[in-house]
């Protein structure tokens, strides 16, 4: 059975870069058939896509981080990374780490989620 | 403001059938047949419902059902059970620029 799981500091500075991994289990992250997503969902909100890559190291970003994220693998490791700079409280969220089964957003495993703050 | 739009509530009896619409425009919904529901309870991470718009992953009801026309995606769920109260998004490919945009979310409560 597949598992992700998310790891990372909790809390982060304004102005600062969050920085979580996902760790892969049950399967490898260098399947042709799949992809791999991040998306966050602030307290109370609803979800938003912040990224996606595939094994051979393309990516795709929601626009509206306007650069500020950087997705990354690491096939050895069977792990993906979200970077995030200039962090305010607006970057507040619970970030999720997924599968994307079909490289078009529909994303089939879910990690269960980390909870990061930004505060000073 | 979410890209796709959904209802902020809907409600049902057991037993009832509810429909939850996810409205976008044809540069996603429209677009693809690439729409997806999610159900998410308070405290858990997202479950795919359906995909494809209209299939379902192994495991999941066949209560559950999706279906789209034009620019609008929706997620029926019939025999409404207690558990089915949750909150519910829908997702859309919507390629190139914004590549995928979900709709605001749905709380779906069983009276």
């Amino acid at each position: 059975q597949l598992q992700l799981q998310e790891s990372g500091p909790g809390l982060v500075k304004p102005s600062e870069t969050l920085s979580l991994t996902c760790t892969v289990s049950g399967g490898s992250i260098s399947s042709s058939s799949f992809y791999w997503g991040w998306i966050r969902q602030p307290p109370g909100k609803g979800l938003e896509w912040i990224g996606t890559i595939y094994y051979s190291g393309s990516t795709y970003y929601n626009p509206s981080l306007k650069s500020r994220a950087t997705i990354s693998v690491d096939t050895s490791k069977n792990q993906f990374s979200l970077k995030l700079t200039s962090v305010t409280a607006a970057d507040t969220a619970v970030y999720y780490c997924a599968r994307d089964s079909s490289g078009y957003g529909q994303f089939d495993y879910w990690g269960q989620g980390t909870l990061v703050t930004v505060s000073s | 403001q979410s890209a796709l739009t959904q209802p902020r509530s809907v409600s049902g009896s057991p037993g009832q059938s509810v429909t939850i619409s996810c409205t976008g425009t044809s540069s996603d919904v429209g677009g693809y047949n690439y729409v997806s529901w999610y159900q998410q309870h308070p405290g858990k991470a997202p479950k795919l419902m359906i995909y494809d718009v209209s299939e379902r992953p192994s495991g999941v009801p066949d209560r559950f059902s999706g279906s789209k026309s034009g620019n609008t995606a929706s997620l029926t769920i019939s025999g409404l059970q207690a558990e089915d109260e949750a909150d519910y998004y829908c997702c859309s490919y919507a390629a190139s620029y914004t590549y995928v945009v979900f709709g605001g979310g749905t709380k779906l409560t069983v009276l």
